[in-house]
């Protein structure tokens, strides 16, 4: 089937420090959306991304699809406590479904 | 405010006895999914509702069973609940296709004994 890798699997930064996280499809996405999953709470949707290419920026933030729209990252500049969570990369094959990556775990130490 | 609710939150149910949890909407999205998600795990998707259309994914096993009545509710039915359905049962909903971002509800935590 259809499968999104996503690396790393945990993320344990110094407040302050930046983040990435990386997502890689064998196939060509028709869109990739990104969600942020708080401990003990459910997925929200961050962004969608959907041209080759595309960079979005929210605050501290920074969304890049790839150009040949098979991979996706996911930057935060200097991290805070408030971004504590697992951040899933969800991709669209051009249905009506997200497959969801692996996610990756980021803990701040504070 | 619009949103997506699921109840009960917490559910406790034995080993064989039937268990439904219920989903509803107030978006009037087009579109419902039921994820499974267990610990540490990224959420599973087990159906989804296209309008009265329904879609199951091909490993999701003939225990669970889902309804839409109407378009604002949603119920994942599992007949016959073993220890490993133990999980977070997630309902989400979009506008349309996987092109609109989901609206997830908080979750029904399951647990069997």
């Amino acid at each position: 089937g259809q499968q999104v890798m996503q690396i790393p699997q945990y993320q344990h930064v110094q407040e302050g420090e930046d983040f990435t996280t990386y997502c890689n499809s064998s196939t060509t996405l028709s869109n990739i959306q990104w969600y942020k999953q708080r401990p003990g709470g459910h997925p929200v949707f961050l962004i969608q991304l959907v041209k080759s290419g595309e960079v979005k920026k929210q605050k501290r933030l920074t969304f890049q699809f790839g150009e040949a729209k098979k991979n996706s990252s996911l930057h935060i500049t200097a991290t805070q406590t408030t971004d504590v969570g697992t951040y899933f990369c969800a991709a669209n094959f051009g249905n009506e479904k997200l497959t969801f990556g692996t996610g990756t775990r980021l803990t701040i130490i504070p | 405010d619009a949103m997506v609710i699921q109840n009960p939150r917490y559910q406790v149910t034995q080993f064989g006895k039937p268990v439904t949890l219920s989903c509803s909407q107030t978006l009037n999205h087009n579109v419902m999914y039921w994820y499974q998600q267990k610990s540490s795990q990224a959420p599973k998707l087990l159906f989804h509702y296209y309008d009265k259309d329904f879609n199951n994914e091909a490993d999701t096993p003939d225990n669970f069973q889902s309804r839409r009545p109407n378009t604002s509710f949603c119920f994942l039915d599992i007949r016959s609940p073993g220890l490993g359905d133990a999980a977070m049962y997630l309902c989400a909903t979009s506008r349309d296709a996987a092109a609109y971002e989901q609206y997830f509800g908080p979750g029904t935590r399951l647990t069997v004994t």
